[in-house]
């Protein structure tokens, strides 16, 4: 499995767009990047998935380059609720279906 | 989607004792899992628990320490067995709907596990 790297936290303002980088450089062809976000006290939450370009839905926009090699999940105009972890694993695609999460990225959003 | 109820939330328990957490699903899911998150970390997967056959256990995690057993397809339960400090954590069940093009877990929200 490709091991993710991501800045261990990040601060924004409510009303940001917040980009956070993930590092993938070992990804295999069958890879799939997903993002993860979990509150405290819950379980994580799936946000959004991609294999290459651009992916978007109601919660976020992931960027993937054509090497792969990292991924962008960009969050538009943060608010308060918003404050998590965020976790950007690289998912094999197929029957395994084990996830390996990385130590995540806290986002603390400030009023 | 799933929708995912454990129990206990959370539980003290006294060293050398044993605990066994419920996992419950709303509707037959394929794949379940037991993974754990010790406090200020993240999450580490335990096993894989299959239906009708034992449990896959990851590295690090054996079978008589984390006992799992799955009777159907919308339940499992983790027994921590003689417990000690070290296995206070989150301890969360998780499951994967199966869809074809997305890798998407449901996670239940957690058992809080305090060992003295």
């Amino acid at each position: 499995l490709a091991k993710t790297t991501q800045p261990i936290s990040m601060d924004s303002y409510e009303g940001q767009e917040v980009n956070i980088t993930c590092s993938h450089n070992n990804i295999a062809t069958n890879d799939y990047i997903t993002w993860y976000q979990q509150f405290p006290s819950q379980g994580p939450r799936f946000i959004i998935q991609g294999y290459k370009t651009k992916v978007t839905n109601e919660v976020a926009s992931l960027f993937i380059p054509a090497d792969r090699k990292s991924s962008t999940l960009s969050l538009p105009r943060v608010s308060l609720s918003d404050t998590a972890v965020y976790y950007c694993l690289v998912v094999a695609s197929g029957s395994a279906r084990q996830l390996t999460f990385g130590s995540g990225t806290q986002l603390t959003v400030l009023p | 989607s799933a929708v995912i109820s454990q129990k206990p939330s959370r539980d003290i328990c006294q060293r050398g004792t044993s605990l066994t957490i419920q996992c419950q699903v709303d509707s037959q899911v394929t794949m379940m899992f037991w993974y754990r998150q010790q406090p200020g970390q993240s999450l580490t997967l335990i096993a894989t628990a299959n239906q009708g056959s034992e449990a896959t256990y990851e590295s690090g995690f054996v079978i008589d320490k984390f006992p799992i057993s799955r009777p159907n397809l919308t339940f499992s339960t983790l027994t921590v067995s003689n417990m000690s400090p070290e296995d206070s954590s989150i301890y969360l069940c998780s499951v994967d709907t199966g869809s074809v093009s997305y890798n998407e877990q449901f996670f239940g929200p957690g058992t809080r596990l305090t060992v003295l």
